[in-house]
């Protein structure tokens, strides 16, 4: 079955603590992205990144870090976590040319205290 | 600057009828539009696509249409369902050309669509 998955699903930390949420995709596909959903401003994109070690900033990455070391893997690495960065998050996958949009995962809920 | 923009918070319909929700955006390199459906606790999920080079794609119950001059569109669901009610997005991308890469979207502040039994 074809899939994106996100872990973990739920996460309350504490400011300033380092932490990782992953993203794997099982469909071969070249493109990844990180987007946060925030109230009354839908999905902005964090990062994407084109293919293994290709990365770029989207529209929000102050406070972001990713990488792309395998084809199938796409962490967000938050070093110091802040109270604005409280959000739901959402990983997604694409191929190169497809009319069929991207594959999201379920989405991360990341409380900051 | 909202390049996006869905006006309409939410929308009810009664299950039979035709839901329409709207999407209007600013930006002229925009060539290619995609709706997604998102339920609550779920990713996002493709609904339908629509290329700059068009001005109406169907799927079923699902039409897109596009009005370039107006930079609006819409989607069209009828009959509507109860199982359609959800939050809708609207997202765009720019200088992908045909096709649709859709590695960099820009997403509307979504439609909440409830179908009434």
């Amino acid at each position: 079955e074809a899939q994106v998955t996100q872990n973990p699903r739920y996460l309350i930390t504490v400011t300033g603590k380092k932490l990782t949420v992953t993203c794997s995709q099982n469909m071969n596909h070249e493109y990844m992205s990180w987007y946060r959903q925030d109230p009354g401003l839908g999905l902005r994109q964090i990062y994407y990144s084109m293919n293994v070690e290709v990365t770029d900033k989207g529209d929000v990455p102050e406070g972001y870090k990713v990488s792309r070391k395998e084809k199938r893997n796409f962490p967000l690495i938050l070093e110091s976590p802040s109270p604005n960065q409280t959000s739901l998050y959402f990983c997604a996958s694409s191929s190169t040319w497809t009319e069929k949009g991207a594959f999201f995962g379920q989405g991360t809920r990341l409380t900051v205290v | 600057d909202q390049q996006v923009k869905q006006n309409s918070p939410s929308l009810s319909v009664q299950e039979g009828r035709i839901s329409i929700l709207n999407c209007d955006y600013t930006n002229s390199m925009f060539d290619y539009f995609l709706w997604y459906k998102k339920y609550p606790a779920e990713g996002p999920t493709f609904l339908i696509s629509i290329s700059s080079i068009k001005d109406k794609n169907e799927d079923g119950r699902f039409t897109v249409f596009l009005n370039k001059s107006a930079k609006h569109l819409s989607l069209h669901i009828v009959p509507s369902q109860p199982g359609d009610s959800a939050v809708y997005f609207c997202a765009a991308s720019a200088g992908q050309g045909y096709g649709g890469a859709t590695n960099k979207l820009i997403f509307g502040t979504g439609t909440l669509l409830a179908v009434q039994p």
